[in-house]
């Protein structure tokens, strides 16, 4: 079946860096969405990753590895805006987005 | 206005009552989406339609009635429905359904918290 692992809660300091891993198991990939939800709000697009590699924006990275079916989202110099749930969603071979849980992550003064 | 309005963002309902959710987007995008979103579970997708057709519907309870009567609005009619439909519903647009260009990304509204009693 297809899966995404992404862990369920992160807690970091302001002002800190943070990493938010996720895993897939896809048939076939076309590519790994990163989206910001914060609390009652929509969720927003943060990053798509098709081909290896890091690509940076701002404060926020994202990094994609292929074969290891793994992806992560590196946030810098963080802010209790910050604050907010992270969903990883991966792309299958019949276009359809494959979604996690999603990670919430408490920013702490 | 904002790209994607749904309403309205709270509804309260009995199990015998009939609801309607409201979506629409300012953005003139072809395709149009309903997910679920249940604390802690992966947003379900539940109905796309690309160009006013339905072409996806994820074996959703006949509960939920989709009506996408333009490209700029989809409705989610609710009946009957049961305490485990409670949850936050999400609409969404994109370009197209396949999503996958350049930015390919979709565009959520804030969404309806549902509570069926």
């Amino acid at each position: 079946g297809q899966n995404i692992d992404q862990p369920t809660e992160m807690t970091a300091t302001e002002g800190a860096i943070v990493q938010i891993n996720c895993t897939y198991q896809t048939s076939g990939f076309n590519g790994l969405f990163w989206y910001q939800q914060h609390a009652g709000e929509a969720p927003t697009f943060l990053s798509y990753n098709v081909l290896d590699g890091l690509e940076e924006k701002g404060r926020f990275s994202s990094f994609l590895s292929r074969s290891k079916g793994y992806s992560y989202l590196l946030l810098k110099e963080l802010q209790m805006k910050d604050s907010a749930s992270y969903l990883c969603a991966a792309v299958d071979s019949n276009y359809q987005l494959i979604w996690g849980a999603g990670t919430k992550l408490i920013i702490k003064p | 206005e904002t790209g994607v309005t749904q309403t309205p963002r709270h509804l309260v309902m009995g199990m015998t009552n009939k609801k309607s959710l409201k979506c629409e987007q300012h953005l003139g995008h072809n395709a149009m989406y309903w997910y679920k979103q249940s604390a802690k579970k992966p947003l379900e997708l539940m109905f796309v339609y690309s160009l006013e057709e339905r072409v996806e519907n994820n074996s959703v309870p006949s509960r939920f009635s989709p009506e996408c009567p333009n490209s700029s609005h989809l409705f989610l009619h609710l009946h009957t429905l049961q305490p485990e439909d409670s949850a936050l519903y999400l609409c969404a647009s994109s370009q197209d359904t396949r999503g996958v260009e350049v930015t390919g990304e979709l565009f959520f509204g804030e969404g309806s918290r549902l509570t069926v009693l």
